[in-house]
């Protein structure tokens, strides 16, 4: 079983809808979580951390689900700029910080 | 301007010749990683290191070299015992402040080996 896992998609989705996906993670020592934006053959780049609590940044809200092991990322009002792969990242704890990636999911905004 | 940079952005390279990727950054991070990512899979780790003079392989570490002389500098070196070099390289660098962690990628290189 990978250590985190996501539907790679893609998920066409017409502009002005909600979407949302879910990561898995296996390992409970698990202790931080992001999401993480990848344009076409561009770098990864932070979009938001997953807190406890759950947070929100504008359009997007990100959960953490510990029971369950999985993370979420809702987008409302979705935007043709919002088209991107987005990438679930763990770090699982013991103090060396190496980030574990999801494969990501592939989003596209259809106007 | 802070940032990470990596050259040269496209490599291409005969088999059989070893081949080094320049990472620098300025933002004064402690960490710094090395990734590879290959078309429909994820990033995976090659290399990273915590602190200057120190590094750890990761889970892909086979074929690869590195070296960190300087906190500024990370550069990879692909040899020719990795059977399939060609990818798109990124390297990133991180601090962590207490609840607040960030990571920053590079641009990458997109290493092509014919």
């Amino acid at each position: 079983r990978k250590e985190v896992e996501q539907d790679p998609g893609p998920f066409n989705v017409p502009e002005g809808a909600t979407v949302a996906f879910n990561c898995t993670y296996s390992n409970s020592a698990s202790q931080s979580f992001f999401w993480y934006r990848q344009d076409c053959r561009k770098e990864p780049k932070l979009l938001m951390s997953v807190y406890s609590s759950g947070n929100e940044d504008g359009r997007f809200t990100a959960q953490l689900n510990r029971a369950s092991q999985y993370i979420s990322l809702l987008i409302r009002d979705s935007k043709l700029s919002d088209s991107a792969t987005y990438l679930c990242v763990v770090i699982i704890s013991g103090g060396n910080e190496k980030l574990t990636f999801g494969t990501g999911t592939r989003l596209t905004i259809i106007p | 301007d802070g940032g990470i940079t990596q050259s040269p952005k496209y490599l291409f390279r005969k088999e059989g010749q070893n081949v080094t990727l320049s990472c620098e950054q300025n933002l004064n991070h402690d960490a710094m990683y090395w990734y590879r990512q290959d078309p429909g899979q994820g990033l995976r780790l090659i290399y990273y290191s915590q602190i200057v003079n120190d590094f750890q392989k990761g889970d892909i570490a086979e074929g690869y070299s590195v070296s960190r002389e300087k906190k500024e500098s990370f550069p990879l070196t692909v040899t020719s015992a990795q059977k399939n070099p060609t990818a798109f390289y990124l390297c990133a660098s991180s601090r962590r402040e207490g609840n607040l962690y960030e990571q920053y990628f590079g641009p990458g290189t997109r290493l092509t080996v014919t």
